[in-house]
């Protein structure tokens, strides 16, 4: 069974200063890797997504890489802003579900 | 195109009520896939419909059932409703079956009482 593990669970930093996010994973056997974020009470919004052929996605200020092997991934985020505060979410995807970690609850401030 | 769509938006039951969730996929997806968000379980997949039929089920009891109708739009349905069935009920759309890639809608916010 697909045990997504995200650490830490929670991160308060300072604006501007640049961050990361961990995300590990039990079974290498996966088709892509997903970041979302969410905001109190609503939906997931995606943010990346990387195949399992792939090693890294950015968007903006947001890097996230992959390493299949080890079953880790990474979600950098440059420049943090009070805006990026929300929880971050990591999911597998390995066969015809998403296994998504507990999350990261990060606090940006000003 | 408009994105996933729940109804509603928030509902609140009493034990031992049933209740019924609706999704409304993506145009052209027809592949609709629940999951449940509680503070202690985090996201757990529910069950997946495509062309009205359940594809794969995950680790919930029997009160959890659902149903896709023919423009792909699914319900899901919570019998005896219990109060750890309190939770964030989030639905997601896809093009294909097991599809790899899943958009969310905003999700429905049910508390039992």
């Amino acid at each position: 069974k697909q045990e997504v593990t995200q650490i830490p669970a929670a991160l308060s930093v300072p604006e501007g200063e640049n961050l990361v996010l961990n995300c590990s994973f039990t079974d290498s056997a996966i088709y892509n890797l997903q970041w979302f974020r969410q905001d109190p009470g609503k939906g997931l919004t995606s943010l990346l997504l990387i195949q399992s052929s792939q090693r890294e996605q950015t968007s903006g200020r947001l890097n996230a890489s992959l390493d299949k092997s080890s079953g880790r991934s990474t979600l950098y985020i440059a420049a943090s802003q009070p805006g990026d505060s929300a929880t971050y979410l990591c999911a597998v995807y390995s066969g015809y579900a998403l296994n998504f970690g507990k999350g990261t609850s990060l606090l940006v401030t000003p | 195109k408009a994105g996933v769509t729940q109804t509603p938006r928030y509902l609140i039951k009493t034990r031992g009520q049933q209740v019924t969730l609706s999704c409304s996929p993506i145009s052209g997806h027809r592949s609709v896939s629940w999951y449940q968000q509680t503070p202690g379980q985090g996201l757990q997949f529910l069950f997946e419909y495509f062309s009205e039929t359940q594809r794969n089920k995950g680790n919930f009891p029997g009160r959890f059932s659902g149903r896709q109708f023919s423009n792909s739009r699914s319900e899901m349905n919570v019998s005896t409703l219990e109060l750890g069935d309190s939770a964030l009920y989030l639905c997601a759309s896809s093009l294909e079956a097991s599809g790899r890639v899943q958009y969310f809608g905003p999700g429905t916010r049910l508390t039992v009482t």
